[in-house]
């Protein structure tokens, strides 16, 4: 079946120590979006891709970067984890509407960072 | 600033019984989108109502759309234990940008 899959489900990393998560799709779709989610909170977009074109969020930190070497990947790297980095992160993907407003996103299940 | 905000945030009714859950938002929008999530899941696409639309079925969802009062309602008829979630409404952010934000979220319990 097409869908979103994110590796690993669950990520423990300590105080400072580089982590990628990563984020595939069988889609082909050329939107592909990072979320950050706390408990009981919105998502909130860190940056998306459209095709290679990347667009970050103005409030999203230095430390969150990302890579989207080909269509069907794309990676989260956070560069020094903070405690406050806890969190789910969550990876969609939408294909492109043509129109200027996005289609439903298709989401992964998400992995759970804990710091320690 | 968060452009959708929900309606209650909390939500608890007995299985069989209906829920309504309100999203309302502040700027214009083309779409307006409905999801769910379980817990500790990713969310899951529910329904998608243009603004040109006023009223959207899918099985036992309904979503309504008021563009003149900025608003919109998910209406989940005849509960299921299996419709307890968190329910988010999601709206496109500007003209031209192919991304969401979405609104906190009301957690729908369904008592058996």
């Amino acid at each position: 079946d097409a869908m979103v899959i994110q590796n690993p489900r669950y990520q423990v990393t300590q105080f400072g120590k580089p982590v990628t998560l990563s984020c595939s799709q069988t889609l082909n779709h050329n939107v592909m979006y990072w979320y950050q989610q706390k408990s009981s909170q919105a998502p909130k977009l860190l940056f998306h891709y459209y095709d290679k074109d990347f667009n970050n969020e103005a409030d999203t930190p230095d430390n969150f970067q990302s890579r989207r070497p080909n269509t069907s990947f794309c990676f989260l790297d956070i560069r020094s984890p903070g405690l406050g980095d806890a969190a789910m992160y969550l990876c969609a993907t939408s294909r492109d509407s043509g129109q200027g407003s996005p289609y439903e996103q298709y989401f992964g299940p998400g992995t759970r960072l804990t710091v320690t | 600033s968060q452009q959708g905000e929900e309606d209650p945030q909390a939500l608890s009714i007995q299985e069989g019984e209906n829920a309504t859950m309100n999203c309302s938002y502040k700027t214009s929008i083309n779409n307006l989108q409905w999801y769910r999530q379980n817990s500790g899941r990713g969310l899951v696409h529910l329904i998608l109502i243009r603004s040109n639309e006023r009223e959207k079925h899918s099985g036992r969802l309904r979503v309504t759309l008021d563009t003149s009062k900025k608003s919109s309602s998910l209406l989940i008829t005849a509960s299921r234990a299996a419709d307890t979630a968190s329910y988010f409404c999601a709206t496109d952010a500007r003209q031209g940008a192919q991304k969401l934000v979405f609104g906190q979220g009301t957690r729908l319990t369904i008592n058996p």
